[in-house]
């Protein structure tokens, strides 16, 4: 089974903090992607990333940046973190030829106060 | 760009009814998916489509890929408690379109 995991579960910081949000894929999957969810608003991309040192924008990418030195690994960071981007952050996986098939980790809350 | 219309937004349905949910869109997909999210946890994959006019059954679960392309739905039959959740249709071209999700709620 793929296994896709993610740092914390639940994760609380204070604005202005610097954030990190990582997730580890056992698949050697080469597509990540990280989504935020939020009510009302559904999945919405962040940045995806289809090969390592490799990172392209999503939907929403402004506030955050991405990094992938390894294959399994792609990280999320707030720079600075805002109370507008206390969310559910989720981090999926596909391999290049089911790409369409993603496979979640079990997401990341965070609170930013 | 690309959206999908997922309705309907949130469903409260008894124990053993059939459910229905869909998506539609202006736009034509290559794919269609069908995910459903526990609560606290992450989505999980439940029936892929690839073929206009596919029909496809997971269990108690069958989705359709519409000929048009432009939409989904997903039929549950005999539902039962732990059916509770967030159902989600993707949509897969050049990129990959979520819906905003359907809420199901079953009382027991």
């Amino acid at each position: 089974d793929v296994k896709v995991t993610q740092s914390s579960r639940y994760l609380v910081k204070r604005t202005g903090e610097k954030v990190f949000l990582e997730c580890v894929q056992d698949m050697d999957h080469e597509n990540m992607f990280w989504y935020r969810q939020d009510p009302g608003l559904g999945l919405r991309l962040i940045y995806f990333s289809y090969d390592v040192k490799m990172k392209e924008k999503g939907d929403i990418p402004e506030g955050y940046s991405v990094s992938r030195e390894k294959k399994e690994r792609f990280s999320l960071i707030l720079e600075s973190a805002s109370t507008n981007q206390t969310s559910m952050y989720l981090c999926a996986s596909t391999s290049g030829l089911d790409a369409y098939e993603q496979y979640f980790g079990p997401g990341t809350r965070l609170t930013v106060t | 760009g690309q959206q999908l219309n997922q309705s309907p937004q949130s469903m409260f349905i008894q124990e053993g009814e059939d459910v229905s949910m869909n998506c539609t869109s202006s736009s034509i997909f290559n794919t269609w998916l069908w995910y459903k999210q526990d609560p606290g946890e992450g989505p999980v994959l439940l029936i892929a489509l690839y073929k206009a006019g596919e029909l496809t059954s997971n269990g108690r679960l069958t989705a359709q890929f519409g000929i048009t392309r432009k939409d989904s739905f997903l039929n549950i039959s005999a539902s039962i408690p732990s059916d509770v959740g967030i159902y989600f249709c993707k949509g897969g071209s050049e990129k990959l379109v979520f819906g905003k999700g359907t809420k199901l709620t079953v009382n027991p």
